[in-house]
């Protein structure tokens, strides 16, 4: 089964500077997608970025951005810019590209932005 | 445009009782998966529903079932409720389309809290 690791369970940036968060994953499967979602207090989940494992071309979404590295299975976060309203749960998540397949998240990791 | 939404939002049972919770999937999507969040964790999958099947399942007992009607919305029913179910249920969907059946980027609802005492 795959399983997907975020080995930093909290994380603080000052206001407008830049942080990574780091996510490591395991499968055997090579068509795949990987998406980054953020819960804010307010608990609903909203989906940050996706990169699907065939392009080889980083995603980007305005401030954020991952570092996709397929051979090592890792999938950065970086958040420039930071802002209070990125304080937030980030959690990393796989999912195959195969028929109903499910997500596998990581167990998270906590930001915390200062002022 | 509504997104997911659930129902209700937060619930009180003791044990043994059952429940039922309730979403309404994006509008456009046709496929409803449910997730199971502990505090502190990462959302565990407990199956996901497709054309009113249920089509992927999660290490979860035959207590939580579910079923999905004619206009996508979902229920999720969990029977003889334990301490341990005590979470937020996150209630996630997304499109299936084209001969491959894959699907896409999921939304998620804002969950519903479920305190079993």
């Amino acid at each position: 089964a795959q399983t997907v690791t975020q080995s930093q369970p909290e994380m603080s940036v000052q206001e407008a500077e830049t942080v990574t968060l780091s996510c490591t994953y395991d499968t055997s499967e090579s068509d795949y997608y990987l998406f980054w979602y953020k819960q804010p207090p307010s608990r609903q989940m909203i989906l940050v970025i996706r990169q699907e494992a065939y392009k080889q071309q980083n995603a980007t979404e305005n401030r954020f951005s991952v570092n996709f590295q397929k051979a090592a299975k890792s999938f950065s976060l970086k958040i420039s810019d930071s802002q209070l309203g990125d304080a937030a749960m980030y959690f990393c998540a796989y999912r195959s590209a195969n028929n109903f397949n499910k997500f596998y998240f990581g167990s998270g990791t906590k930001l915390n932005v200062k002022p | 445009d509504a997104g997911v939404t659930q129902s209700p939002t937060h619930l009180i049972k003791t044990r043994g009782q059952q429940v039922t919770l309730r979403c309404s999937p994006k509008s456009g999507h046709d496929t409803v998966s449910w997730y199971q969040q502990a505090l502190g964790q990462g959302p565990q999958f407990i199956f996901q529903y497709y054309e009113e099947e249920e089509r992927q399942r999660g290490n979860f007992p035959d207590r939580f079932s579910g079923h999905q009607f004619p206009n996508y919305s979902s229920e999720l029913n969990v029977n003889a409720l334990l301490l341990g179910d005590s979470a937020l249920y996150l209630c996630a969907s997304s499109s299936t389309s084209g001969r491959a059946l894959r699907t896409d980027t999921q939304y998620f609802g804002p969950g519903t809290r479920l305190t079993v005492l």
